[in-house]
């Protein structure tokens, strides 16, 4: 099975400021097919998750273009280039590389 | 607008069981793979089963391999989760997900809790 390891796991930080989230994953995560199935998803508090970024770099619909995503094989990130209020809560990364798909631990975002 | 939402929740007690529902709507149903996961009151994500859109090809986590089982109705455009033997570590939020590599559209959820 794949391991992920996010870290922090908490991070406080000031409005208008950047933020980044790292996922370390056990095994490397380029599949067959040659893509890197690695997303990153945002929990809101009382909401289900809402995916951001997938294979690895790719904003999904309505995301806007201050998160980003970077990284490869093992080692990604999540930035966000100018957090605001709406950006609180926990971040998740995932990888669907193989089953079981698997997730980090999440990294909770707090403003400062 | 891709719709997800998940029924069927609620309160049973340890040992029962319970069946999940999905209905999905504006998208072409019979076209997607499907997920279920769930989280823990105050815990992250778990993952759980996955089915193709021809309900062919079917995983579970170790976790309820051989207690829940994964189904699909496609003419019905219908997802479903039957929950058997279930004890207190089942307790969350259910959500079904759509597709794997891109699981872009999540319902949103059902609480399933176990207690006596």
């Amino acid at each position: 099975d794949i391991l992920l390891t996010q870290t922090p796991l908490s991070t406080p930080v000031t409005l208008g400021q950047p933020a980044s989230i790292s996922c370390r994953s056990s095994h490397s995560l380029v599949h067959s097919d040659g893509n890197t199935y690695l997303s990153w998803l945002q929990q809101r508090p009382g909401q289900p998750p809402r995916l951001l970024i997938y294979k690895i770099s790719k904003r999904f619909s309505g995301v806007p273009d201050r998160f980003s995503g970077s990284g490869a094989g093992t080692d990604f990130t999540l930035k966000i280039s100018r957090v605001e209020a709406e950006d609180v809560g926990i971040y998740y990364c995932m990888q669907a590389k193989q089953f079981p798909l698997s997730f980090g631990q999440g990294t909770k975002l707090e403003i400062k | 607008e891709v719709q997800l939402e998940e029924s069927g929740g609620g309160l049973v007690q340890p040992g029962g069981s319970l069946r999940l529902s999905c209905t999905a709507s504006g998208f072409n149903f019979s076209r997607y793979s499907m997920n279920w996961v769930r989280q823990a009151p105050g815990k992250g994500l778990e993952w759980l089963s996955y089915i193709n859109n021809s309900s062919s090809t079917i995983y579970y986590a170790d976790s309820v391999k051989g207690r829940f089982t994964i189904s699909r109705d496609n003419a019905k455009n219908s997802l479903h989760l039957q929950m058997n033997s279930l004890s207190p570590g089942d307790t969350g939020v259910y959500y079904c997900a759509r597709d794997w590599g891109i699981i872009g559209y999540w319902g949103q959820g059902a609480l399933v809790t176990v207690s006596s």
